[in-house]
């Protein structure tokens, strides 16, 4: 079946500006996840969704960030005011439900802030 | 602050040879652990899970746990040039649902 998906797959904005960043999970995945990667490091949590409401957002760096999952499947993850410090891998993953399910990871969005 | 500890590497070894893959944790109350293969420009890609002490073996691939010394290791059997790639190890700690990355070992299989 088909697996986690996220658009764009590459993302160049100005410093400033605002930013939308889609995730779609895996179908029938109740969980799903957001993660930042920076260049050579592991992933580092930001938020975790269970169905609609933010289970756990405390990875969140700071308030410019915010993520929404309104319908309990696409969640979107918005950034306002970009710094180019946001510049990042940004992945999202899903598991089938909460606990420790395995985590399947999209193909990710590379954001660029010049 | 939970930490996963792994060596950057490179570690580098020849076609045909077993490649061994080290991680330890700080956190005691980690339940699940993964290792996830990494392609430079992608994604990580689930390899191996494991949740309890011993080995599990899923064909070329062998993941091992020692809760007790708080270590989980990867191993891969007859190495190819294409696992040459960074391996992540992941582990999830008592929350259950958030994972915490080690910053990943760079494997090269040298044909």
């Amino acid at each position: 079946g088909a697996g986690v998906s996220q658009t764009p797959s590459n993302k160049v904005t100005e410093k400033g500006k605002y930013v939308e960043l889609r995730c779609d999970p895996i179908s029938g995945h109740t969980a799903l996840y957001w993660y930042r990667q920076s260049l050579g490091q592991g992933p580092e949590f930001l938020i975790y969704f269970q169905g609609t409401g933010a289970a756990d957002d405390s990875g969140l760096p700071n308030d410019r960030f915010f993520a929404v999952r309104p319908e309990g499947s696409v969640s979107t993850l918005k950034i306002q005011r970009t710094e180019r410090g946001d510049s990042a891998v940004y992945l999202c993953a899903s598991s089938l439900t909460y606990g420790a399910d395995e985590q399947y990871f999209g193909p990710g969005t590379r954001l660029t802030v010049t | 602050q939970k930490e996963v500890e792994q060596n950057s590497g490179p570690l580098s070894v020849p076609e045909g040879a077993i490649a061994s893959l080290n991680c330890t944790y700080s956190d005691r109350g980690s339940q699940s652990f993964f290792w996830y293969r990494q392609y430079s420009g992608k994604s990580p890609e689930l390899i191996m899970s494991i949740y309890s002490n011993g080995d599990k073996e899923d064909g070329r691939f062998t993941a091992q746990l020692n809760k007790a010394s708080q270590y989980v290791s990867l191993l891969i059997r007859d190495s190819q040039p294409s696992d040459s790639a960074t391996y992540l190890c992941a582990v999830n700690g008592g929350s259950n649902y958030k994972l915490t990355f080690g910053k990943g070992t760079l494997l090269t299989v040298n044909p």
